[in-house]
């Protein structure tokens, strides 16, 4: 089964209009991390926002907000007021367990296109 | 913060050649790094964990002779493809596992900047 699952391979939002990029995960751990990252065309992994399992509020960093409804099991990513260098992959991410030697495990990405 | 410096940035080589991917830790000591692998429009996919001092564990289904992978020191691990195909041609990067204490960096983790591998 899928660890981190992102259903919308490709997403696209007016300028200046929020979107929600979806994300949902499957683990039996009670203290795990959620991530979400950017990644433009460069390649490199821009990190965005974190949510603790034990977090009791949802994460915010500036344009960005994550929606955390542990009993589901989502960890949606909100970008308001989108912008025109918004557009690139974004993937959400998990580490199980507490934060030790683990790796990452990802999604597999959603393509946002920001339009003028 | 905490900086992985992953040289080099892109490279072309023959079908048959080795190719040799740093990552180094700038300002700080790497005892974990893990090794990805990403194809064309997909996801980052594990191939990897080194620890400094010890054999690198693989993921199943990678070739651990094909992918060597060295962690000599606390601040250098590098992925070195043998013999390398044109299936092989993909995107590495890599990543540092960092004590969450330190201050600016993302909650433990943080990123090399990529090699661009392609195999003709």
């Amino acid at each position: 089964a899928q660890k981190i699952t992102q259903t919308q391979p490709g997403m696209f939002v007016q300028e200046k209009e929020a979107v929600t990029l979806d994300c949902t995960y499957d683990t039996s751990d009670p203290s795990y991390g959620l991530f979400w990252y950017k990644q433009p065309s460069s390649g490199e992994m821009i990190f965005l926002i974190y949510q603790g399992s034990y977090d009791q509020q949802n994460a915010t960093e500036g344009r960005y907000s994550l929606n955390f409804q542990k009993a589901r099991k989502s960890a949606n990513l909100v970008i308001s007021a989108s912008q025109l260098g918004d557009s690139a992959m974004y993937f959400c991410a998990m580490r199980e367990g507490l934060p030790g030697n683990t790796p990452l495990v990802f999604g597999k990405g959603t393509r946002l296109s920001v339009i003028a | 913060g905490a900086v992985v410096s992953q040289h080099p940035s892109w490279v072309i080589c023959k079908s048959g050649t080795s190719v040799k991917i740093e990552c180094r830790s700038l300002d700080f000591q790497a005892t974990t790094m893990f090794w990805y692998r990403q194809f064309p429009k997909q996801s980052l996919m594990l191939m990897a964990t080194s620890n400094e001092g010890s054999k690198a564990t693989y993921e199943q289904g990678v070739e651990k002779d094909k992918f060597l992978i060295n962690h000599a020191s606390l601040t250098l691990s590098t992925l070195t493809v043998t013999s390398a195909h044109p299936e092989d041609s993909s995107f590495y990067i890599c990543s540092a596992r960092v004590n969450p204490s330190r201050q600016a960096t993302p909650y433990g983790y943080t990123f090399g900047s990529g090699t661009r591998l392609t195999v003709v």
